[in-house]
């Protein structure tokens, strides 16, 4: 398997823009967890889904975040409209069978908001 | 609180030297714990995890780990470090109550020649 795969690697876009980053999640895998990385707060978990479920989106900042899960092999995590302090590394993880298995990572989105 | 901390965040060694990275948790059950290894512009990989059992826990690239509880800790060991192993190393505990990872701040290892 090619592993969990995220598009685009890096996306630049001016504040107020809508930015859509993409998740192909390793087949077979239940779960799919989006992730936030910054300097200030480190990685944190924006929502997980459970066979295509949003199950905790309680990390989401605010509702200029949705993500969707529309099948077992695509997400996608939106911003809109986009602001400075969105700029970080998102990752899309997935894992089989349980939340606390072994979480696969992709290699990020690096956003930056101009 | 269920709380993961990494009191180092930056450490240097020599290659050959031998490597400790601390991390200690707090969680009122029994933990699952985690060590993930970030290289520069990639994603985090799992070197190893401990769920029960053996409390020292082997994992890739020659890390092991141990699991203490009294002291509330899962601080990472290799014997000699590889320049290959400059990277940030982040120690996660997974919580039942939220059913998610909680991930330590990070520790960035640099490897002198």
């Amino acid at each position: 398997d090619a592993g969990v795969i995220q598009s685009p690697r890096h996306e630049v876009t001016e504040m107020g823009q809508e930015v859509t980053l993409r998740c192909k999640p390793i087949s077979g895998h239940d779960y799919l967890f989006w992730y936030r990385q910054t300097m200030m707060r480190g990685l944190e978990l924006l929502i997980y889904f459970n066979n295509n479920v949003p199950i905790d989106d309680s990390g989401m900042p605010e509702d200029r975040f949705s993500a969707k899960m529309p099948n077992a092999s695509f997400s996608t995590l939106k911003i809109q409209p986009s602001e400075p302090r969105d700029s970080a590394v998102y990752f899309c993880a997935s894992a089989k069978g349980t939340a606390r298995t072994e979480a696969f990572f992709g290699q990020g989105t690096r956003l930056t908001v101009v | 609180a269920q709380s993961v901390t990494q009191p180092d965040i930056h450490i240097t060694v020599s290659e050959g030297a031998s490597l400790e990275l601390r991390c200690n948790y707090s969680y009122g059950a029994t933990p699952y714990l985690f060590w993930y290894v970030q290289s520069p512009g990639q994603g985090l990989q799992l070197l190893l995890k401990y769920f029960s059992g053996d409390t020292l826990v082997q994992g890739i690239k020659g890390f092991e780990a141990e699991f203490k509880r009294s002291q509330s800790s899962f601080n990472l060991r290799k014997p000699s470090v590889h320049w290959s192993d400059a990277a940030e190393y982040f120690c996660a505990l997974f919580s039942g109550g939220y059913n998610k990872l909680i991930f330590g701040a990070g520790t960035r290892l640099a490897v002198h020649p």
